[in-house]
């Protein structure tokens, strides 16, 4: 079955750090770009990160730059999302996205079901 | 940066009804616009790609057109499963801008 599984969210401080991980099964993980889309609590979707098939390009939108940083483990089929310096901007659920080719473009056919992280004191 | 705004933000339809959602985008972006469907809880779905390109397994129902700065989603015949919170998204090779969303609420 195709499919995309998010893990490693949580409750987590201010300044404190996550790791997310997406498990890919079910078609060639190599071959396709992913990305990372978040929604904040009774808000709309926010593109948050993006990965190559390869892993050599990424993009970030501008509020994460410098905190989050994606990669990827193509032997694992594993999608990674590290989040440091966590401000309650970042809270909401992150979605793991299968993009329609290996280099974008960045819009997307498979996704998960999410995973929450909540930034609080 | 490229700013997309969806009208309306709320619609309330019947059953049957036919229903269109308006995506403008800032500047033109050409035809580089997806449409999603989210439900309650629910990961998104890809329902157009390319402005007007029906994805597979997505009812013929759903119909999306437009270029430049101006695009629209229809609905011809709205179902029950319909209901849902509908997202534009414009794409480039490195990054997705969505709209803040359409509400399509039970009359």
């Amino acid at each position: 079955e195709v499919q995309l599984l998010e893990s490693g969210g949580g409750l987590v401080q201010p300044g404190g750090s996550l790791r997310l991980s997406c498990a890919a099964s079910g078609f060639t993980f190599s071959s396709y770009g992913m990305s990372w889309v978040r929604q904040a609590p009774g808000k709309g979707l926010e593109w948050v990160s993006g990965i190559s098939g390869s892993g050599r390009s990424t993009d970030y939108v501008d509020s994460v730059k410098g905190r989050f940083t994606i990669s990827r483990d193509n032997s694992q089929n594993t999608l990674v999302l590290q989040l440091n310096s966590l401000t309650a901007e970042d809270t909401a659920v992150y979605f793991c996205a299968k993009e329609k080719r290996d280099i974008g473009p960045r819009y997307f056919d498979l996704w998960g079901r999410g995973t929450r992280v909540t930034v609080s004191s | 940066d490229i700013q997309m705004t969806q009208s309306p933000a709320t619609l309330s339809a019947s059953v049957g009804d036919r229903v269109t959602i308006t995506c403008r985008a800032s500047q033109s972006i050409n035809n580089w616009l997806a449409w999603y469907q989210q439900k309650p809880g629910k990961a998104p779905k890809l329902l157009i790609y390319t402005a007007s390109n029906l994805e597979s397994g997505v009812p013929s129902r759903f119909s999306g057109s437009g270029s430049g700065t101006e695009f629209t989603l229809t609905i011809s015949s709205l179902q029950p499963d319909d209901f849902a919170t509908y997202y534009c998204q414009y794409y480039t090779s490195y990054s997705g801008t969505f709209g803040q969303g359409t509400k399509v609420e039970i009359k």
